[in-house]
């Protein structure tokens, strides 16, 4: 079963404004939460987490909000650049190692 | 330093055939993990070891098995290919057990025709 879904498939944002990236899930056990990027033909690379204590962590421009009694997460990117342009994975875990993966958001960045 | 290391980068099997993919995590890291990621889905997770133990397998068939060594890099066999085994695998590494970040390699796209 899907347990961490992201249901935009894909997002197109112009440079320079601010992208929003949504992820929901279904198991309350989860208690640590990723994002990573992924570019064609490439692993994905880490972007920022977040403990299920915490409910922002920021980055340079990139900020996770974590709404626990929602079971809902969010990637703030501001400002959107170019190079943004990718597919972000919303990731959690329950004090383990496994991560459990959304399908993915495909960020399309227009100049 | 260098990353996530796997081998080969691209694979194609012929059904019934096995495949052995390899894994060199980053230095100083002992916990490897394995996923398959499948066109348009998010990566799924196949096993973990930590310091040359399983310590977690996902929904996969008795097929797919995977070992660590002492060095901590890692091999992911799977026997008995099916066309469905098509995908790109990647493997994981990260300092610890648990609840910290997970760097992937580039990942192994195998095709079984």
């Amino acid at each position: 079963d899907q347990q961490v879904k992201q249901n935009s498939p894909s997002l197109s944002v112009q440079e320079g404004r601010i992208s929003i990236l949504n992820c929901d899930y279904t198991n309350s056990m989860f208690d640590y939460f990723l994002w990573y990027k992924k570019y064609p033909a490439e692993g994905p690379t880490f972007l920022i987490s977040i403990s299920s204590i915490k409910d922002k962590n920021e980055d340079g421009r990139f900020t996770v909000f974590l709404n626990k009694s929602a079971k809902h997460l969010s990637l703030h990117i501001v400002p959107s650049q170019p190079g943004d342009s990718a597919v972000y994975f919303c990731a959690a875990s329950r004090y383990d190692y496994k991560l459990s993966f959304g399908a993915g958001t495909t960020v399309t960045v227009r100049a | 330093d260098a990353g996530v290391t796997q081998s080969p980068t691209h694979l194609i099997k012929t059904r019934g055939q096995q495949v052995t993919l390899r894994c060199s995590p980053i230095s100083g890291h002992k916990s490897v993990s394995w996923y398959q990621q499948v066109l348009g889905q998010g990566p799924q997770f196949i096993f973990q070891y930590y310091e040359k133990e399983e310590r977690g397998r996902g929904n996969f068939p008795d097929r797919f098995s995977a070992r660590q060594f002492p060095n901590y890099s890692s091999e992911l066999n799977v026997n008995a290919l099916l066309l469905g085994d098509s995908a790109l695998y990647l493997c994981a590494s990260s300092s610890g057990q648990m609840n910290t970040e997970a760097f992937f390699g580039q990942g192994t796209r195998l095709t079984v025709v």
